[in-house]
């Protein structure tokens, strides 16, 4: 089966610097790949996805970045905020689009 | 429109005791799934439906069991709880075909078991 790995598993930075998160992915077959950011006590919210057909996507501070051949993807967040402090998930999938298989995950703290 | 709802939101239980998870969507979603959240290794698939009278299994079913019998509630049974299933529970659901591919999770059921 799939299986996705994500680093680091901690990320500090100021307020106003960029983060980046990457991930990579075992199952080539893989063509669906999301980000997800949880706050305590939360559920799990999308932020951004993409789809293998597209290598690039950007949506305001948050932008997704995907290398097919290598099987991995990066999540980026430019000019952080205190309030992009949470824990964020990258997940893959397949044809079967529903059946996510999410990495560890990446508590990403931003200090004023 | 509520989205993804789950009761309750906090349960605690006795090795071997049963229980049910509820989990309900008004969205009209064809797709719901069931995850559970543990420290350090993100969230794992335990079972899914893609509809009404049709479920599966995902990552880690054992020791649960689903069913759809209608499109809005999705519930998820323990029938002997164990330790081991002390975690926090998450329902998904989506929309049809690729177009809503992105999946909304309910804010979580924290389980417990002695």
């Amino acid at each position: 089966g799939e299986n996705v790995e994500q680093h680091p598993s901690t990320l500090s930075v100021q307020e106003g610097d960029s983060a980046v998160i990457k991930c990579t992915y075992s199952d080539s077959a893989s063509n669906y790949f999301p980000w997800y950011k949880q706050e305590l006590g939360k559920g799990p919210q999308l932020i951004i996805d993409i789809r293998s057909n597209v290598g690039e996507k950007k949506d305001q501070r948050i932008a997704v970045t995907l290398n097919k051949t290598a099987k991995h993807f990066s999540l980026h967040i430019t000019e952080t905020q205190p309030e992009d402090s949470a824990v964020y998930f990258c997940a893959a999938s397949g044809t079967s689009y529903g059946k996510l298989t999410f990495g560890q995950g990446t508590i990403l703290t931003v200090h004023p | 429109n509520a989205g993804v709802t789950q009761t309750p939101k906090f349960q605690v239980l006795k090795t071997g005791q049963s229980m049910t998870l509820q989990c309900a969507q008004d969205m009209n979603h064809e797709y719901m799934s069931w995850y559970r959240q543990d420290p350090g290794m993100g969230l794992r698939l335990i079972h899914y439906s893609v509809g009404a009278g049709i479920t599966d299994q995902g990552e880690v079913p054992n020791g649960y069991n689903v069913s759809r019998s209608t499109t809005e509630d999705f519930p998820l049974r323990l029938l002997s709880a164990a330790p081991s299933q002390t975690s926090v529970y998450f329902c998904a659901s989506r929309g049809p075909g690729t177009s809503g591919l992105g999946q909304f999770f309910g804010p979580g059921t924290r389980l417990t078991v002695l």
